[in-house]
């Protein structure tokens, strides 16, 4: 079974312009769920979607948005990119959400978008 | 606000010893917990998930759960060189925040030969 694709997998832009990046889930997962990754912020929740619908959202300005399809792939869009968004953005997906136990609620992580804005 | 505290590291273990790695987390209610190994330049990989209280062994890895201290840790035993990344705690959200994985800021874990 193939894993969590993301795509591209590296991105240069420059300062103003925006980008869309895309997740593939694993097959039959329906909760996507996308990370900033910086090396002085750690790990920041951007948002969750199920069912193409987002269920949480995180601490991020209106720029970064996002939307899921009905197959369960995702994106995301940052628009009027800044500087500080240069980061590597990661995509993980599980059968269901939170609180389930066992192994549905599992996320499993892409290889990750690596924005430079320039 | 719930947190995810991991021990700041770094954290050097010669070849063969026994890697500890500590989380506390602020959330009483928290269901399921996780342990993700981090490679440089990587993304994250789950290595171990823990629901109840007590010990869960996967090979060289063991995690365990406290509850009541709301504490998780994972030991490493017969640590290799290629243990070295960072390992991350993280914690699901419950309620309104159901779906959404907290993240400690990681260990960063070397096994020197």
């Amino acid at each position: 079974k193939a894993g969590v694709t993301q795509t591209p997998r590296y991105l240069i832009k420059t300062r103003g312009q925006q980008v869309t990046l895309s997740c593939s889930p694993i097959s039959g997962h329906r909760s996507v769920s996308w990370y900033q990754q910086t090396p002085g912020q750690g790990l920041q929740f951007l948002f969750e979607y199920f069912s193409e619908t987002q269920r949480n959202k995180g601490n991020f300005p209106g720029r970064f948005s996002g939307r899921q399809f009905s197959n369960s792939r995702s994106e995301m869009n940052v628009s009027t990119l800044e500087l500080g968004d240069s980061a590597l953005y990661l995509c993980a997906s599980s059968l269901a959400r939170g609180g389930a136990r066992g192994s549905e609620n599992i996320q499993y992580f892409g290889a990750g978008t690596r924005l430079s804005v320039l | 606000q719930k947190e995810v505290e991991q021990n700041s590291g770094p954290l050097s273990v010669p070849e063969g010893a026994i890697a500890s790695l500590n989380c506390t987390y602020s959330d009483r209610g928290s269901q399921s917990f996780f342990w993700y190994r981090q490679y440089s330049g990587k993304s994250p990989e789950l290595i171990m998930s823990i629901y109840s209280n007590g010990d869960k062994e996967d090979g060289r890895f063991t995690a365990q759960l406290n509850k009541a201290s709301q504490y998780v840790s994972l030991l490493i035993r017969d640590s290799q060189p290629s243990d070295s990344a960072t390992y991350l705690c993280a914690v699901t959200g419950r309620g309104s925040t159901l779906g959404r994985l907290y993240f400690g800021r990681g260990t960063q874990l070397t096994v020197w030969p």
